[in-house]
């Protein structure tokens, strides 16, 4: 079975900072690869999504992220923070041809202005 | 457009009890998944919906049960409800053949 880890539970960052989130996975076959973002209060939302084809994904709100299958790693990045970015960050794989998304446990971010 | 609808928004049951949620899909969509969250966890899958069948399902007991009606919309049921069941339901729609799953506001249930 698939299964996902996010290595920082709870990241604090001043505005303007660098961001990156790991996110590595546990499935030898094809994968879709997602990361989903909880802003407070509101519903989860796709921020970017990986299928096939450039590794090097690009999201809503300036968000990427890069697969490295040899890796077994779907990163998220994001060059320069804002306080908006606060909420909590969710990556999570799809084995190819089958309907279940297995979540890591998240990422809580603070920026602090 | 209205998106993924979820109700009742908070319910509160006694253990032993049993529960029914109600998820209707964004528009255009025929897919429906439910997800359990609980406090500090990701979402789990617990199964999907899909021309009125379950597709799959994740490692949930046969105590959590569902349907999909004609219309695409969802119930998932809950019989012999337990302390631990208590959690933020997620239910996610999207169009036949994976694709992005649209996540309503979730249900909140609390098990006393």
């Amino acid at each position: 079975a698939q299964s996902v880890s996010q290595h920082n539970h709870h990241v604090i960052l001043s505005e303007a900072a660098s961001l990156e989130l790991g996110c590595n996975y546990s499935y030898g076959g094809t994968v879709n690869l997602f990361w989903y973002v909880q802003y407070p209060g509101q519903h989860l939302q796709l921020l970017l999504k990986y299928f096939s084809g450039d590794p090097l994904v690009k999201g809503i709100k300036g968000f990427e992220a890069e697969f490295i299958k040899s890796k077994f790693s779907f990163n998220l990045r994001k060059p320069s923070v804002q306080w908006s970015d606060t909420a909590e960050y969710f990556c999570a794989v799809n084995v190819w041809g089958y309907q279940k998304v297995t979540f890591g446990t998240g990422t809580k971010l603070q920026v602090i202005p | 457009d209205a998106g993924v609808t979820q109700s009742p928004t908070h319910l509160i049951k006694t253990r032993g009890q049993q529960v029914t949620l109600r998820c209707s899909p964004k528009s255009g969509h025929d897919t429906v998944s439910w997800y359990q969250q609980a406090l500090g966890q990701g979402p789990q899958f617990i199964f999907q919906y899909y021309e009125e069948e379950e597709r799959q399902r994740g490692n949930f007991p046969d105590r959590f049960s569902g349907h999909q009606f004609p219309n695409y919309s969802s119930e998932l049921n809950v019989n012999a409800l337990l302390l631990g069941d208590s959690a933020l339901y997620l239910c996610a729609s999207s169009q036949q053949g994976f694709s992005e799953q649209f996540f309503g506001p979730g249900t909140r249930l609390t098990v006393l």
